[in-house]
């Protein structure tokens, strides 16, 4: 059974902190990392790619891959209000052809003022 | 614009009803996917397609049904035989079936 953990949450942060979100995934022979933002009552939005391991920076996100690990996180710098989202990560394709993401349920981040 | 489109966006189905739920893309992308989320869930993948007038089943696809004729077109029948329909379904479409999802905005829907 392939699957991918998230931590549900809450992650509550203050205004301005670092957020850290984490996911685990359990096919070693996955390529391909996603992370999604999802508003509520929205339908989720892609923030980052990662395929290869360490860091991947796009402005305020980054994108953390240790596939040895099995362990890909988002880190969100200077949070904003507006990042209060669910944060979904998904991973694929897999090893023996099967080339399909897999979602985690996803972790929800309260910014606070 | 370039993008992916669902309509409606609220479906109300009544007992033993087949409903359609429809998906466009101007993307020209080959892969077009349907899932299913429920509150505190992840999504789960219903039906997928690579290519035009082919498709495959996803995890869940008891009580669904898909088309492929068009390359811009997915449409997913909820039928009668799925006995919990009421879900939110999304659509997505990527340029190969190993690339990049993009996400349509949505239909919830809710049975009477």
């Amino acid at each position: 059974q392939k699957e991918v953990e998230q931590n549900s949450g809450p992650l509550s942060v203050p205004e301005g902190a670092i957020a850290s979100l984490n996911c685990t995934y359990s096919d070693r022979g996955s390529q391909s990392f996603f992370w999604y933002r999802q508003y509520s009552g929205k339908s989720p939005e892609l923030i980052m790619s990662i395929y290869s391991n360490g860091d991947k920076e796009d402005g305020r996100f980054t994108a953390q891959l240790n596939k040895a690990s099995q362990y890909v996180s988002l880190l969100i710098r200077d949070s904003q209000p507006s990042d209060s989202a669910t944060y979904l990560c998904a991973v694929g394709p897999f090893s023996g052809g099967y080339n399909k993401l897999i979602f985690g349920a996803g972790t929800r981040l309260a910014v606070h003022p | 614009d370039g993008g992916i489109t669902q309509s409606p966006k609220y479906l109300f189905r009544k007992e033993g009803q087949n409903v359609t739920l429809s998906c466009e893309q101007n993307l020209n992308h080959d892969a077009m996917y349907w899932y299913r989320q429920d509150p505190g869930q992840g999504l789960r993948l219903i039906y997928y397609s690579q290519i035009v007038n082919d498709f495959q089943k996803g995890d869940i696809a008891e009580g669904y049904s898909v088309s492929r004729e068009k390359k811009e077109s997915f449409p997913l029948t909820v039928t009668s035989a799925q006995k919990n329909p009421t879900a939110f379904y999304l659509c997505a479409s990527s340029p190969s079936d190993r690339e990049t999802q993009y996400f349509g905005p949505g239909t919830r829907l809710l049975v009477l």
